[in-house]
């Protein structure tokens, strides 16, 4: 069966340190694979796709995310988090059917 | 440009009632998408259109949900009766074409809470 999994439900990090959420998915053949943001009171906001290609692609805000297909994984990362980057994140594959399927999400809470 | 726009914005019920979303997508997306999210939970599709034609409904409960989209742009979700486990936030997104090269707008969501 298709799944996707975020094994962390809630990272809190400082405000300049680096980020790093995790995101790793089974399914038979590699999905197409995206990053989602959902801040407080707004809607969802894709930040990043992958489809093929480099392996290493870059998203708005700063954020970036590497597809590994060893691990099954596609984790985001972030150099130096801001303050407004709290939020709650999703991975979300693209299996078949075109389905976009969401993970359960990372909250991420920023310290100042 | 403008955004995927839905109202109500918050909607509180009684279990048996019926309740109905309504969702505007952006002017020219031939797509769109009912998702509705629990709490703790990512959001989960429920219903897909593509103008006004249903592409994917396979978890939408068809016992007491419908989606309509008529004339291929605004589109209304409806609960009814409604049960408990339905309180969520309802998601309306709107694309141009399918998920796979257009990225999904959404709007700010309904949050309905069933008492």
């Amino acid at each position: 069966a298709q799944s996707v999994t975020q094994p962390d439900i809630h990272i809190t990090v400082s405000e300049g340190a680096s980020l790093e959420l995790r995101c790793n998915y089974s399914y038979g053949a590699t999905p197409y694979l995206f990053w989602y943001v959902q801040s407080p009171g707004q809607g969802l906001q894709l930040l990043l796709k992958y489809f093929s290609g480099d392996t290493l692609v870059q998203g708005i805000k700063g954020f970036e995310a590497e597809f590994k297909r060893s691990q099954s994984s596609f984790n985001l990362r972030k150099p130096s988090v801001h303050w407004s980057d709290a939020a709650e994140y999703f991975c979300a594959p693209l299996g078949t059917a075109s389905k976009l399927t969401f993970g359960t999400g990372t909250r991420l809470q920023v310290t100042l | 440009e403008a955004g995927v726009a839905q109202s109500p914005r918050y909607k509180i019920i009684e279990k048996r009632q019926s309740v109905a979303f309504w969702c505007n997508p952006i002017s020219g997306h031939a797509t769109l998408y009912w998702y509705q999210q629990i709490l703790g939970q990512g959001p989960k599709l429920l219903i897909q259109f593509q103008n006004n034609g249903v592409v994917d409904d396979s978890q939408l409960p068809k016992d007491r949900f419908s989606a309509e989209r008529l004339k291929g742009v605004d589109s209304t979700l409806k609960i009814q009766p409604a049960k408990l486990e339905d309180s969520a936030v309802y998601l309306c997104a709107s694309s141009l074409g399918g998920v796979r090269n257009e990225k999904l707008f959404f709007g700010s969501g309904t949050q309905l809470s069933v008492l």
